[in-house]
């Protein structure tokens, strides 16, 4: 595709629900990101890709975050048991690889709103 | 502890006018360092890319440059447009292994004023 996308774009959901959000990178790009913006708040690096692979998952903040990336393309990230406090922008970029001086290409996001 | 500062918090001039935004940072090992402008309700956009011997980069009217001795890098904006409203962010990678750390800096709020 033309650029990284992400959906839904937004998702309403209550308390204790489990959701899923997805991810496409931009075709040929090896390497997926997985940030959080909080209201207020600076971008929170979760998780990357390299291919199907995840080297560093140490930004994700509990064990009901997980992430997983099949055919080194198209990811989703879940989240169990929602609480208020992911109520946030979880955003994905991708690049050609995961090297010092590759672009990163955003998507637009998915706002979670969680009751 | 690894951590990026920016300043000012936020800023606002008058379109035209030039301004500079500051990024501090104690993230060790140093990898890459990246402007990025994020508009309202938008992913960021990448500006620049800098790496540990690079020290001046420029895309367009921005102009990034970074000293690895201090640990500061500073945006430059050069004849500022009304479109350049937006958040600018630092960001500082850490390490070279597969593992490396990203750090986010706050950003700074930019509005330029017509």
């Amino acid at each position: 595709g033309a650029g990284v996308s992400q959906s839904p774009s937004n998702k309403v959901t209550e308390k204790g629900k489990d959701v899923e959000l997805r991810c496409d990178p931009i075709s040929g790009h090896t390497a997926l990101y997985w940030y959080r913006q909080s209201l207020g708040q600076g971008l929170e690096f979760l998780i990357y890709f390299q291919g199907n692979s995840a080297p560093d998952k140490s930004g994700l903040p509990s064990d009901r975050f997980s992430a997983e990336r099949t055919g080194g393309s198209v990811s989703t990230l879940t989240i169990q048991r929602t609480q208020q406090e992911d109520s946030a922008v979880y955003l994905c970029a991708s690049s050609l690889e995961h090297q010092r001086t590759d672009t990163q290409y955003f998507g637009p996001g998915t706002r979670l709103t969680v009751l | 502890k690894n951590q990026v500062e920016q300043s000012p918090q936020s800023l606002i001039i008058l379109e035209g006018k030039n301004c500079t935004l500051q990024c501090n940072y104690t993230v060790s090992p140093f990898s890459n360092l990246r402007w990025y402008k994020q508009d309202t309700g938008r992913g960021p956009v990448s500006l620049t890319i800098m790496t540990f011997s690079e020290n001046t980069k420029s895309n367009g009217r921005y102009t990034a440059t970074l000293d690895a001795d201090t640990k500061q890098s500073s945006l430059h904006i050069t004849a500022s447009q009304l479109s350049d409203s937006a958040s600018y962010i630092c960001v500082v990678s850490s390490g070279y292994s597969s593992a490396s750390k990203i750090i986010f800096g706050s950003g700074t709020r930019l509005s330029i004023r017509p």
